[in-house]
């Protein structure tokens, strides 16, 4: 079975502190992703890399940044956490051929800001 | 900007009843097609997926896909208690998938 883990279930911190969020998969997928879940609002995308060393900006991407130094890693940081970036996080893993398979998601990391 | 229209519901159904879920997509370039199901505190995980136009079953799952319409939809018979939950739908057309902001389904004994 695929698994996606990611490190911390549950996270609390200070407005304005570096937050990193790691995100590991176990099946050689060539695609990671990064969501946000808010009420309402759905799955919104942050970032998406395609390859190692490869990124893509989602559809808000803005406060946040992403490192994928090796495939099965995919880590999103906050630089400076805000109030508003208070969510739930979801990465997800594909197998990268068409681009169009299923995701795999991690049980998802609630952060919030303070 | 590429949109994947759910309703939000609450969708209320009686345990044994068919529950019939929609979803519209605007991407006519869209190739492939999802439902997930995600349990409240729970991560997404994929119920059926669908290529092509018609219809795909598996258990008591079906769903439906109709291009020229750009709709998709996922019925459940028989449904149960243990159904209840939210189902997104999602729509890929090139690498990156968009999803609805999901229907919750509450089926009641």
């Amino acid at each position: 079975d695929v698994k996606v883990t990611q490190s911390s279930r549950y996270l609390v911190k200070r407005t304005g502190e570096k937050v990193f969020l790691e995100c590991v998969q176990d099946m050689d997928h060539e695609n990671m992703f990064w969501y946000r879940q808010d009420p309402g609002l759905g799955l919104r995308l942050i970032y998406f890399s395609y390859d190692v060393k490869m990124k893509e900006k989602g559809d808000i991407p803005e406060g946040y940044s992403v490192s994928r130094e090796k495939k099965e890693r995919f880590s999103l940081i906050l630089e400076s956490a805000s109030t508003n970036q208070t969510s739930m996080y979801l990465c997800a893993s594909r197998d990268g051929t068409g681009g169009t398979g299923e995701l795999f998601f991690g049980e998802g990391s609630r952060l919030t800001v303070l | 900007q590429k949109e994947v229209e759910q309703n939000s519901g609450p969708l209320s159904v009686p345990e044994g009843a068919i529950a019939s879920l929609n979803c519209t997509y605007s991407d006519r370039g869209s190739q492939s097609f999802f439902w997930y199901r995600q349990y409240s505190g729970k991560s997404p995980e994929l119920i059926m997926f669908i290529y092509s136009n018609g219809d795909k079953e598996d258990g008591r799952f079906t769903a439906q896909l109709n291009k020229a319409s750009q709709y998709v939809s996922l019925l459940i018979r028989d449904s149960q208690p243990s159904d209840s939950a939210t189902y997104l739908c999602a729509v890929s057309g090139s690498y990156i998938p968009t999803f609805g902001r999901g229907t919750s389904l509450i089926v009641h004994p």
